[in-house]
């Protein structure tokens, strides 16, 4: 089967960095992507890990460790805005299908 | 540049009927995935389409259908509609398999 875990909840404060952990289990694994989604909106892209390392953007950040099967996104100088869901998804196989995890509900407070 | 455009924004339906969900991708985009996303949950992969072939199907019964035509455009048509089929339908259109764009969705509810 194919899963991905990531915490279903986490708050922060204003200003501070925020870690959002993503472990999988797929076939076929291609890459590891992270999308942004506020309440009643459309996933939007924050970054794609293919090989191991940190991706840096902005103030989002992520990171890859295929051996450990094992990701995280990074978000630094939180901002309110960036209350959301945050979705690891595994890309894989014959077709760029995304496989999704639960989604991680992040609460910024003033 | 226009984004992935969905129609229609919101629908409501009653059990056994049938519906079309449209999507257009952004200008230049030849792959087209369609996936259902239940309240609380991340999305489902349905369909990917690319260059009008079927390229990858989710688990999802044969109730659920869809086509992609000459101008990348695509419809998810889905029979028989049960009440957990209540849902956001999202369509996604990509050049390469590293970034997926979305659209708004449609969401669909089934009385």
């Amino acid at each position: 089967g194919q899963s991905l875990e990531q915490p279903s909840e986490v708050t922060a404060v204003e200003g501070a960095i925020v870690q959002i952990n993503c472990t999988y289990q797929t076939s076929g694994f291609y890459g590891l992507s992270w999308y942004q989604q506020h309440d009643g909106g459309a996933p939007t892209f924050l970054s794609y890990n293919a090989l191991d390392g940190l991706e840096e953007t902005g103030r989002f950040s992520s990171f890859l460790s295929r051996s450990d099967s094992y990701g995280y996104l990074l978000l630094q100088e939180l901002q309110m805005k960036d209350s959301a869901s945050y979705f690891c998804a595994v890309s894989g196989g014959a077709t760029n299908k995304l496989i999704f995890g639960t989604g991680t509900l992040l609460a910024v407070q003033p | 540049d226009a984004g992935v455009t969905q129609s229609p924004t919101h629908l409501i339906k009653t059990r056994g009927q049938h519906v079309t969900l449209r999507c257009s991708p952004i200008s230049g985009h030849k792959s087209v995935s369609w996936y259902q996303q239940v309240l609380g949950q991340g999305p489902q992969f349905i369909f990917q389409y690319y260059e009008k072939e079927e390229r990858g199907r989710g688990n999802f019964p044969d109730r659920f259908s869809a086509r992609q035509f000459p101008n990348y455009s695509s419809e998810l048509n889905v029979n028989a509609l049960l009440l957990g089929d209540s849902a956001l339908y999202l369509c996604a259109s990509s050049l390469a398999s590293d970034e997926q764009f979305f659209g708004p969705g449609t969401r669909l509810t089934v009385l």
